[in-house]
């Protein structure tokens, strides 16, 4: 069965810090991959995506995610956290012909 | 650019009433979701529908039912609702099956006491 998993509930780092959030899933084929984000009371917000081709990909808010086969993993990254990015994050497979699969989130706090 | 809209953003409701929520998009997508997100489970869809006139169920469809009116307009109803389906409903649109990603709409939260 597809799953996603992000194994860290909630990440606090300092602002100016690196950040990674990670990412595994669980899919037969060569899946579609999202990262979203929620900021509170709001909707999800697309930041990336992968379908193919160079497996590191850019978003918005300058992010950045890498899918590694290997590992079945498709990790968010971005070099120097602003405050402004504290929100939930989630991973999503895109997978069969219209269903999506999404992680449990990740909630990131931004130390000033 | 409205987008996906969902109406209405917040809802309290006894046990056992019944409410219906609705979502319009304005982007002309074949595709359409509904999905519910609760506390440290992410989020799980409910429903969707490929086009209109179509309609399936996804993870957790119990106790609800959807109406894909048109291509824009697509409604979940709770006939009869519990406390379990107190959460966050959230409305999503899809241009293309496959490669293309959802769009959201801001969400309803809804209380069942």
């Amino acid at each position: 069965a597809q799953s996603v998993t992000q194994p860290d509930i909630h990440i606090t780092v300092s602002e100016g810090a690196s950040l990674e959030l990670r990412c595994n899933y669980s899919y037969g084929a060569t899946p579609y991959l999202f990262w979203y984000v929620q900021s509170p009371g709001q909707g999800l917000q697309l930041l990336l995506k992968y379908f193919s081709g160079d497996t590191l990909v850019q978003g918005i808010k300058g992010f950045e995610a890498e899918f590694k086969r290997s590992q079945s993993s498709f990790n968010l990254r971005k070099p120097s956290v602003h405050w402004s990015d504290a929100a939930e994050y989630f991973c999503a497979v895109g997978a069969d012909f219209n269903k999506f699969y999404f992680g449990s989130g990740t909630k990131l706090n931004v130390k000033p | 650019n409205a987008g996906v809209t969902q109406t209405p953003k917040f809802q309290v409701l006894k046990t056992g009433q019944s409410m219906t929520l609705q979502c319009a998009q304005d982007m002309n997508h074949n595709s359409m979701y509904w999905y519910r997100q609760d506390p440290g489970m992410g989020l799980r869809l409910i429903y969707y529908s490929a086009s209109e006139g179509t309609t399936d169920k996804g993870e957790v469809p119990n106790g609800y039912n959807v109406s894909r009116l048109n291509k824009r307009e697509f409604s979940l109803r709770l006939e009869s609702a519990a406390p379990s389906q107190t959460s966050v409903y959230f409305c999503a649109s899809r241009k293309r099956e496959g490669t293309g990603e959802l769009f959201f709409g801001e969400g309803s939260r809804l209380t069942v006491l």
